[in-house]
């Protein structure tokens, strides 16, 4: 069975551009969850996403946004870049079924580089 | 504000001995807590839970204590094996008194070295 999949692996963008990151979740997974990684940090909490819909908000600005295809891939998409923003990004897939917790599977990460 | 915390962001243990992590929260609505290994280039990977109605969970090696009067939790992995050598995660979530969400709340993580 395949795991979690993101796209694409290593990122450079400079401050203002706009990137979109890409996860596919394991199969028969209808829930996606987005984390941000800063360097000597731990994963920071950005969005989930159930059934398309959005469950779940972290403390992050509106320059983040994201969606949740009829599949149940999802996109990140992360506007106006700041040098901050640096980070590996972490997707993380899991049943989702509601009213119980659901063990949340990590991809490998899309390490985003802005200059 | 750091809701959970990992102070100690290195840990060297002896191969065969008891590594001891540990994980303290401030939120009282966490319900749900978790330790995650993390090696580099990879995600982090599930290791063990606990849920906040018990104070122990055991998995092999690996057992999970929980003190919620104190709000802090810890991670014994007995015997040590080289292979244990990583970052280990603390995270928690309110899943249950949260409103469904099962976001999660990662600690800074701790670096196990296991010496042989």
């Amino acid at each position: 069975d395949a795991g979690v999949t993101q796209s694409p692996t290593h990122l450079i963008k400079t401050r203002g551009q706009h990137v979109t990151l890409r996860c596919s979740p394991i199969s028969g997974h209808k829930s996606v969850s987005w984390y941000q990684q800063v360097l000597g940090q731990g994963p920071q909490f950005i969005f989930q996403y159930y059934e398309k819909e959005e469950r779940g908000r972290g403390n992050f600005p509106d320059r983040f946004s994201a969606r949740q295809f009829p599949n149940y891939s999802s996109e990140l998409n992360v506007n106006a870049l700041l040098l901050g923003d640096s980070a590996l990004y972490l997707c993380a897939s899991s049943r989702g079924t509601p009213g119980t917790y659901n063990e949340q599977f990590f991809g490998p990460g899309t390490r985003l580089t802005v200059l | 504000d750091q809701q959970v915390k990992q102070n100690s962001p290195s840990l060297s243990v002896q191969e065969g001995r008891i590594s001891i992590l540990n994980c303290d929260y401030t939120n009282s609505m966490f319900d749900y807590f978790l330790w995650y290994k993390k090696y580099p280039a990879e995600g982090p990977t599930f290791l063990i839970s606990i849920s906040s109605i018990k104070d122990k969970n055991e998995d092999g090696r690996f057992t999970v204590f929980l003190n919620k009067s104190a709000k802090h939790l810890s991670l014994h992995i007995v015997p040590s094996q080289p292979g244990d050598s990583a970052v280990y995660f603390c995270a928690a979530s309110a899943i249950f008194s949260g409103g469904g969400a099962d976001g999660l709340t990662f600690g800074k993580g701790t670096h196990l070295i296991i010496q042989p």
